[in-house]
């Protein structure tokens, strides 16, 4: 099984910041890696898939980055929505696996 | 409009079982493949189980392998997981999900999600 380590496990940054996510996969994914957000009560939303393509609707201040085995996702400058926790998710393999998740809280 | 609505969840003892239903519109639903994910409270995500657009391919996690089965009635636009011999640790949020592709093979992103359905498993 793949196993996906995301880093850190909190981000703790203010509105109008950059966030800078991380996700490490112990093998080889190439670029099919996905990012999603979830909110408290709600259910995950595709951000970015194939490591750098935006979903449908997903504001530009999103982007995602990598391939291999080491993949980033940025948020340019933090809105009040996107306080959050993050997932990373490889399809490479099956069992497709997610990461842990990297919450990113208000500082 | 896509929605998932999902709907079946409940309390049960172990060694129970239960059939999930996922209600799909807002798309042709016979061209995609769907899944479950599973988010037991407070932890992360696991994706349960695939199937393929045609329901000739389907894939399980090991952690349900031979207990849980998924299914669509594409007439209905519905996708199921009946789910036997439950155990405590099956206790979770079962979301259905939208790929982008048709095929297993090219899918893997849950590009539409529904808001769940919650399995809680006690004794």
């Amino acid at each position: 099984e793949n196993v996906l380590t995301q880093s850190p496990a909190t981000l703790s940054l203010s509105p109008g910041e950059r966030a800078t996510l991380s996700c490490r996969t112990s093998q080889s994914v190439s670029s099919y890696l996905a990012w999603y957000q979830q909110r408290p009560g709600q259910a995950p939303r595709l951000l970015i898939y194939d490591a750098s393509i935006r979903a449908t609707g997903i504001p530009a201040r999103f982007s995602g980055s990598g391939s291999g085995t080491d993949f980033t996702l940025t948020i340019s400058s933090l809105e009040p929505e996107d306080f959050a926790v993050y997932y990373c998710q490889q399809r490479s393999n099956w069992p497709w696996t997610f990461g842990q998740g990297t919450k990113v809280e208000i500082k | 409009e896509v929605q998932l609505v999902e709907s079946g969840g409940g309390l049960l003892q172990p060694g129970g079982s239960l059939r999930l239903s996922c209600a799909a519109s807002g798309f042709t639903f016979s061209n995609f493949a769907m899944s479950w994910v599973r988010q037991a409270p407070g932890k992360g995500l696991e994706w349960v189980s695939v199937i393929s657009a045609s329901g000739g391919s389907t894939y399980y996690a090991d952690s349900v392998k031979g207990r849980f089965t998924i299914s669509r009635d594409d007439s209905k636009n519905t996708l199921f997981l009946q789910m036997n011999s439950l155990r405590v640790e099956d206790t979770a949020m079962y979301y259905c999900a939208r790929d982008r592709a048709g095929l297993v093979a090219t899918a893997g992103v849950g590009a539409y999600w529904g808001q769940g359905t919650l399995v809680t498993v006690s004794s």
